[in-house]
């Protein structure tokens, strides 16, 4: 079975570009999350899908990222326009279920951005 | 709200030495605990986790144990291997927050052979 995969795994833009990243969860997967991590800190979460909704989106920066899950199945997030602060290392994670305890979170290999 | 703080690396070992990363964390309900570990050009997997106080977390020779009066979920090796150099993340998650994960800064462990 296949895992959790990102496209791109690197992506290099310019300031004020848009930027489109793409996460394929497990099949049957309902939850779906983003994460990012910057210069090398903490791993911080972004946001949090249920099938198609968005259950959390608290990890947002501002209204420069968007994310959607269309029919509950892949997902992406854009960023326009993008900043220098937004280079980073973008994960996705899926997981079974919700209310679950503890089920576990599968991990993408990231999405590597840096803008110039 | 949620934190957690591991010890800042890299940490450079000698194989066969002995590998110990401090955790420790603050969370406002009773939050389950987690160690992730990232290999060179590979996402993250999880290595073990800790669903309540007193529990211990084993895979692959390492180990936590989830300690509540202390808040910290160390992770420890015995003899560690030029493969286990990656770097650690701790992270802890609460089903009440959907399961989100709040992650350390990471631990970037050296083997050296």
């Amino acid at each position: 079975e296949a895992g959790v995969t990102q496209f791109p795994s690197h992506s290099v833009i310019e300031k004020g570009q848009t930027v489109t990243l793409r996460c394929d969860p497990i099949s049957g997967h309902d939850n779906l999350y983003w994460y990012r991590r910057v210069m090398g800190k903490e791993i911080k979460f972004l946001l949090h899908f249920v099938k198609e909704s968005k259950q959390d989106e608290s990890g947002m920066p501002n209204n420069r990222f968007l994310a959607e899950r269309t029919g509950g199945t892949y997902s992406t997030l854009k960023v326009q326009p993008a900043e220098l602060e937004d280079s980073g290392v973008y994960f996705c994670a899926s997981s079974q279920g919700l209310g679950q305890l503890n089920t576990e979170a599968f991990f993408g290999q990231g999405t590597r951005l840096t803008v110039v | 709200g949620n934190s957690v703080t591991q010890m800042e690396g890299p940490v450079t070992l000698s194989e066969e030495a002995f590998l110990t990363i401090n955790c420790t964390y603050t969370a406002t309900g009773y939050p389950s605990l987690f160690w992730y570990v990232q290999y060179p050009g590979e996402g993250l997997q999880l290595l073990l986790k800790a669903t309540k106080a007193d529990d211990k977390g084993s895979n692959k020779g390492f180990e936590a144990t989830y300690r509540k009066e202390t808040t910290s979920f160390h992770l420890e090796k015995g003899s560690v291997q030029v493969s286990d150099s990656a770097v650690y993340f701790c992270a802890l998650s609460e089903t009440a927050a959907g399961n989100k994960l709040t992650f350390g800064g990471g631990t970037r462990v050296l083997v050296k052979p």
